[in-house]
């Protein structure tokens, strides 16, 4: 069955970095665009980045833009975020998520369960 | 940036109402509009898209509708799985943008 597996989450200090990884299985992961989603504690939904089936077009939310770095690799069947320069403001629950259905685009049909965020001292 | 607004920011309803939810637009996005559902410790459910459409295994009672600038959402007799937050999403331009969201609780 279709999962994504997102990890890497975790504690970290303002202004220091973490990766995110995301691991897809069920599907052929290199014939799908990916997004990373992000929900802060008791807030809603911020789009973050998209990467395409190549890798070659990205692109980024406002707020992470030159701090994050969205990329993939499709023979690992693998996403990743690599954050950087992290805030207090960047605590959220990252979510990987997927256009799997034909019939639409950039939509959001399948979702990982999510890797929490805490940026804290 | 397009900026979606929901409207009310909580409804308060009893199983078996009709819920209306409402999401506006800062300006046109066509029918280019998702609505999704979460609960909590979820990842949000794909619930409508395109504006009317029901995604794969949307039960009949969730309807979308409207165009440009205003959306709503009905679900026509509740559930009591369905006590949930929607959020509504547009995919007309970069940045993709979601609403703040509706909570529906048991009044």
């Amino acid at each position: 069955q279709v999962q994504l597996v997102e990890s890497g989450g975790g504690l970290v200090k303002p202004g220091g970095s973490l990766r995110l990884s995301c691991a897809a299985s069920g599907f052929t992961f290199g014939d799908y665009y990916m997004n990373w989603i992000r929900q802060a504690p008791g807030k809603g939904l911020e789009w973050v980045s998209y990467i395409g089936t190549t890798g070659d077009t990205t692109l980024y939310g406002d707020s992470v833009k030159g701090r994050f770095t969205i990329s993939r690799d499709n023979a690992k069947n693998s996403l990743f975020l690599q954050m950087s320069s992290l805030r207090a403001e960047d605590t959220a629950v990252y979510y990987c998520a997927t256009t799997l259905g034909g019939g639409y685009h950039y939509y959001f049909d399948f979702w990982g369960q999510g890797a929490l965020v805490t940026v804290s001292s | 940036e397009i900026v979606l607004t929901q409207s009310p920011a909580t409804l308060s309803l009893s199983p078996g109402e009709r819920a209306t939810l409402s999401c506006r637009a800062s300006q046109s996005v066509s029918d280019y509009l998702a609505w999704y559902q979460q609960k909590p410790g979820q990842a949000p459910r794909f619930l409508i898209y395109d504006a009317s459409n029901r995604a794969t295994g949307i039960p009949a009672r969730f309807s979308g509708s409207g165009s440009g600038t205003d959306f709503t959402l009905t679900i026509s007799s509740l559930e009591p799985e369905d006590f949930a937050v929607y959020y509504c999403q547009q995919r007309r331009n970069w940045p993709l943008t979601f609403g703040g969201g509706t909570k529906v609780e048991i009044k």
